[in-house]
């Protein structure tokens, strides 16, 4: 157990539809982070929540959106869904200190919640 | 742009067979390169963060080094239970903290 949180772990769902995951990082990390992985693709970066705040963009769809909530957990929305959206989907945490400024951040990873769209 | 290539894309090895796997990296400055494991289904472990060229680092059967323009990852006498996808990922000095990864090399260790 990697102190990561996800759920769900699968999800099954139609076109056009919207589902949320949601993501409990581990104890202390205040930095989340959600990769998609698909086979073609490998793991894409979507987007980074420091305390609540986004700090950066990977290359998440307009159709997706993410935040983080003061208890620190996270959410990705996802909605008008399609037939590509079908992947793995990850969270990550870090925790943030002045050495992170030298490159000491080790992403943990949560088991996955996987999205199939039908 | 940053990018990050891994080769092979998938390998076989008997048990015992030393190998290396390599990932090759383009990146405007970078702040640590960084080797994961991924078993089906689950998602990915950390191995080893590498800064600078020249730097190795061990775990059991693994070895890890980093030059200007790659990383090994040398897998020495490996047994069944090193099978495994094996992510590269380097984190660039203008990414904030998110980590670019490599497709990853699919390793086969059969008995």
């Amino acid at each position: 157990d990697s102190g990561v949180t996800q759920t769900p772990k699968h999800l099954i769902t139609a076109t056009g539809q919207r589902v949320t995951l949601r993501c409990s990082p581990r104890s202390g990390d205040l930095s989340v982070y959600w990769y998609q992985q698909s086979l073609d693709q490998g793991l894409q970066f979507l987007i980074q929540y420091y305390n609540g705040e986004e700090r950066a963009k990977g290359n998440i769809l307009e159709r997706f959106s993410a935040q983080q909530f003061p208890d620190l957990h996270s959410e990705l929305n996802l909605s008008s869904l399609e037939l590509g959206d079908s992947a793995l989907y990850f969270c990550a945490s870090s925790g943030w200190t002045s050495a992170a400024i030298s490159g000491a951040n080790v992403l943990t990873f949560g088991a996955g919640s996987r999205l199939t769209v039908l | 742009e940053d990018q990050v290539t891994q080769s092979p894309e998938a390998l076989r090895l008997q048990e015992g067979e030393s190998s290396s796997l390599n990932c090759s990296y383009t990146v405007s400055g970078l702040r640590g390169l960084f080797w994961y494991r991924q078993d089906p289904g689950k998602g990915p472990e950390f191995l080893f963060t590498l800064y600078s060229a020249g730097e190795e680092k061990e775990k059991e059967r693994l070895k890890a080094t980093l030059t200007k323009k790659e990383s090994f990852l040398h897998i020495t006498a490996p047994k069944p239970e090193d099978s495994a996808t094996y992510l590269c990922a380097v984190l660039p000095s203008n990414s904030g903290y998110a980590l670019n990864f490599g497709k990853g090399t699919s390793l086969l260790v059969t008995p």
